[in-house]
């Protein structure tokens, strides 16, 4: 069983849908990491966050420590969302490395 | 620079031969991490610097792999004898200060071809 788990590995929305991806981890951790990487681009921080829920733009993001899960939502969905978002656990058992999802690859159609 | 910059972007090499892999961290950060990202697979940590701290090594997953940081700036991930399964993307992040909870800035990556 992998530390992280996300789901759904692949989504397809169209344009303008409300998108929820799932994150679940079973380690200790200290904060927790939504990144997004486009087709053949690198990799950018999207959120970080401990507790609660952080806004910016149209992504939201929430983290339920008791529960060990995290949501990343697209509200307004548009193509250019279209990436791959990755989870990744700041696991403090590892010595606050990183431990990372699979990746779910969002696919947005107009 | 602005950002985390990696060079070469691409590298095609033959098995057996080594090969160096340069990070430029951006000015002033602290920390300084290595990542791998092998096709249909997620990505992996590496190894870590912090600051003049030793670097923690507990993801290399080889004594092939070795990497350093000079002058707590450039790093430079050497990989000896490669072989096909170590063909991946190669991924370097920095961030500001030792913290882990500090946002990790990410270059573009190499992209290391082992034929």
């Amino acid at each position: 069983k992998n530390e992280v788990e996300q789901s759904p590995q692949n989504l397809t929305a169209q344009e303008g849908e409300f998108i929820t991806i799932n994150c679940s981890y079973s380690v200790g951790i200290s904060a927790l990491h939504w990144l997004q990487q486009h087709p053949g681009g690198g990799i950018v921080s999207l959120f970080m966050l401990s507790s609660g829920k952080k806004k910016h733009g149209r992504l939201i993001a929430t983290i339920n420590i008791q529960e060990k899960h995290s949501s990343l939502h697209i509200t307004a969905s548009h193509p250019r969302d279209s990436a791959v978002y990755i989870c990744a656990a700041l696991a403090t058992e590892y010595g606050n490395k990183l431990v990372f999802g699979a990746g779910t690859i969002l696919r947005v159609k107009s | 620079g602005a950002g985390v910059s990696q060079s070469p972007s691409n590298k095609v090499t033959e098995k057996g031969k080594d090969v160096e892999l340069r990070c430029d961290p951006i000015s002033g950060h602290t920390a300084l991490y290595w990542y791998r990202q092998s096709l249909g697979q997620g990505l992996e940590f590496l190894i870590y610097f912090q600051g003049n701290s030793a670097p923690d090594k507990s993801g290399l997953p080889s004594d092939r792999f070795s990497a350093e940081r000079t002058g707590g700036s450039v790093s430079t991930l050497t990989i000896q004898r490669t072989q096909q399964e170590d063909s991946a993307v190669y991924l370097c992040a920095s961030s500001l200060t030792q913290l882990g909870t500090d946002t990790q800035y990410f270059g573009p990556g190499t992209r290391l071809t082992v034929l």
